[in-house]
């Protein structure tokens, strides 16, 4: 099946700091979406992005679907951006989503 | 308008034990998929199901097993517990039957505890 990979991990940052937060998949897809999921357990949908660039408020994301990554970028991040951001894929015609490994964001005042 | 909504919260239970757990989609959703999530890892596929008809199924035992009544609410049952059942278990709803140009919306999941 599907792989998907995410980097980094881990990250720490301070208020205001920017990041990039990077998803690498195996195969071709059809649906590919950011999650944020808050300390409490809710993933919140950020973006549906198979291709292109979207933006919203200071997050913006962008896919390179011939190339199998996507990136998602945070911009003056706030201590509410911390978190797990997950990465989804779908290349199937029904709705299993894989998600990524995810990257764990701790954004300090 | 409200989103998906799960109950219970919380649940603890002991091996060998079954339990019931509920969603209800996004009003004019119908199709409503769960996954399991166990700590530190991300979301995985259970089942997804539309119109009332299993549509796909993840790798998992028969020990799962779900269903989707008319309103397009759903449950998930799962028998004969095992303490790797432990998990937050999430419901994700969407319009149609196929992801493609869709996102999924998640409710707040229900943990379930196993001892």
């Amino acid at each position: 099946g599907i792989q998907v990979e995410q980097s980094p991990p881990d990250l720490i940052l301070q208020e205001g700091a920017n990041s990039t937060l990077r998803c690498n998949f195996s195969d071709s897809v059809n649906n590919l979406q950011w999650f944020h999921q808050n300390p409490w357990g809710q993933l919140i949908n950020l973006f549906y992005i198979p291709s292109g660039t979207k933006q919203n408020g200071r997050l913006s994301a962008t896919t390179v679907a011939t190339e199998r990554y996507s990136l998602l970028y945070i911009s003056s991040s706030q201590t509410t951006d911390s978190g797990v951001y997950f990465c989804a894929v779908l290349n199937t015609g029904f709705q299993k989503l894989v998600f990524g490994t995810g990257t764990r964001l701790l954004v300090s005042p | 308008d409200a989103g998906v909504t799960q109950s219970p919260t919380h649940l603890i239970k002991t091996r060998g034990q079954q339990v019931t757990l509920r969603c209800s989609p996004i009003s004019g959703h119908k199709s409503v998929s769960w996954y399991q999530q166990v700590l530190g890892q991300g979301p995985q596929f259970i089942f997804q199901y539309y119109e009332k008809e299993e549509r796909g199924r993840g790798n998992f035992p028969d020990r799962f097993s779900a269903r989707q009544f008319p309103n397009y609410s759903s449950e998930l049952n799962v028998n004969a517990l095992l303490l790797g059942d432990s998990a937050l278990y999430l419901c994700a709803s969407s319009l149609g039957l196929t992801a493609t140009n869709e996102k999924l919306f998640f409710g707040s999941g229900t943990q379930l505890s196993v001892l």
